[in-house]
């Protein structure tokens, strides 16, 4: 079955340092992963998404995340924490039908401190 | 502006006492699906539909109910709420694309619901 598991449910860092959030997926075939940021009170934002090809992709607000196969992860990185990057993370899997059924993981709450 | 629009955004109700969340979308995109967010739980699948008059079960269906007459809208309709479908609600869109293409969900903004 599919899941997704993101390991910490509250990270805490200093603006400026460095950032990683973890994902690992249970998913049978190439999956399609995706994260997605939910600031207070709003829907979610989609950072950035991975379907094939290069293994670094690339997303909105200086976010990037790496798929590794092996280790069926899908870290989330940002190499400068800015406050405004406060808010909660979520990591999915793309499933079923032509990939239209996402599975979430639990969340990460990111705290950014001045 | 292309958005999922869901209505309304904060509601309180009563136990038992039916009521509706609506869905709109204008991107035409074929699949719409809703989901509950709870704490520490993330978001979880309640319903989707894959085109008009197509719907289907999620992993947590109890005590809910869709409805996809046209392609823009999707309603989430709750016959006898309880309290615990208090819960923060989203629908989602996506367009129905082939095995590997680009796909993503886009989101609504979000239904808070209580019930009492």
């Amino acid at each position: 079955a599919q899941s997704v598991t993101q390991p910490d449910i509250h990270i805490t860092v200093s603006e400026g340092a460095s950032l990683e959030l973890r994902c690992n997926y249970s998913y049978g075939a190439t999956p399609y992963l995706f994260w997605y940021v939910q600031s207070p009170g709003q829907g979610l934002q989609l950072l950035l998404k991975y379907f094939s090809g290069d293994t670094l992709v690339q997303g909105i607000k200086g976010f990037e995340a790496e798929f590794k196969r092996s280790q069926s992860s899908f870290n989330l990185r940002k190499p400068s924490v800015h406050w405004s990057d406060a808010a909660e993370y979520f990591c999915a899997v793309g499933a079923g039908y032509n990939f239209n059924k996402f599975y979430f993981g639990s969340g990460t709450k990111l705290n950014v401190k001045p | 502006e292309a958005q999922v629009t869901q209505n309304p955004r904060y509601l309180i109700t009563v136990t038992g006492k039916k009521l509706t969340v609506t869905c709109s979308q204008n991107m035409n995109h074929e699949y719409m699906s809703w989901y509950r967010q709870d704490p520490g739980l993330g978001l979880r699948q309640i319903y989707y539909s894959m085109n008009v008059e197509v719907t289907d079960k999620g992993d947590v269906p109890e005590g809910y109910k869709v409805s996809r007459k046209e392609k823009r809208n999707f309603p989430l309709i709750l016959e006898s709420p309880s309290p615990n479908q208090t819960s923060l609600y989203f629908c989602a869109s996506s367009p129905d694309v082939g095995t590997g293409q680009d796909t993503e969900a886009f989101f609504g903004q979000g239904t808070r619901l209580t019930v009492v």
